[in-house]
């Protein structure tokens, strides 16, 4: 069965470092997200791609970047962890369409100390 | 362990009872709406969509309705199951566009 799986399920990593959490879907979506949730806050949107080499930025992406060589994977680095960037994590991917709906991966539970 | 569900609105509801769930929306130009479950500890799962040509949809156990006019979904849950415990949220989304907003979530509780 096709799914999406994120890596890993819990980080804890220090202040200042480069952390990626990585993200693959073998639905042959197009469409990919990443979302960070945050308690009083719900989804934000922080990046999103619609194919390969498309990137786009989203509502809170300052202090996050991604890439999208393949159809696959897409990968969320933290150029320099912040305690601010503690939160869950979410990757979702979507085909094109009308409908769109996104279908998401387990969540990464990240802690920045 | 963190909840998502904390500071949400909640909805307690015993074993058996039907749950209705609702969410206002802001975009009059959102032609696509969907509902989202999401268990402790995973990410939101697809429970059911509407299009705005619709008024009421309906799945197993659950029916959306769609009110234009006050720009109003609810979600209903027929014979709600201790499973059925988690946060809900709603999503919108205008035409053209790929990236749903969200709703803040609606904590649901089942008690047995």
């Amino acid at each position: 069965d096709a799914e999406i799986t994120q890596s890993p399920r819990h980080k804890i990593t220090e202040t200042g470092r480069q952390v990626t959490l990585a993200c693959h879907q073998t639905w042959n979506h197009n469409n990919m997200f990443w979302y960070r949730q945050d308690l009083g806050h719900g989804l934000r949107l922080i990046h999103y791609s619609y194919g390969v080499q498309d990137t786009n930025k989203g509502e809170v992406s300052d202090g996050y970047s991604v890439s999208r060589s393949n159809t696959e994977d897409l990968p969320l680095t933290l150029e320099s962890a912040a305690s601010s960037q503690t939160s869950v994590y979410f990757c979702a991917s979507s085909e094109a369409g009308s409908k769109n709906i996104q279908y998401f991966g387990a969540g990464t539970r990240l802690s920045v100390l | 362990g963190e909840s998502v569900g904390l500071h949400l609105p909640t909805l307690s509801v015993q074993e058996g009872d039907n749950s209705i769930i609702n969410c206002a929306y802001s975009n009059s130009a959102s032609d696509y709406f969907i509902w989202y479950k999401q268990e402790s500890g995973k990410g939101p799962q697809f429970i059911i969509d509407i299009r705005s040509n619709m008024d009421k949809r309906q799945g197993q156990r659950v029916t959306v309705l769609l009110n234009k006019t006050v720009k109003h979904l609810s979600l209903q849950i027929a014979a709600t199951q201790p499973g059925d415990s988690a946060v809900y949220f709603c999503a919108e989304k205008a035409g053209g566009s790929y990236i749903p907003t969200f709703g803040r979530g609606t904590s649901l509780i089942v008690h047995p």
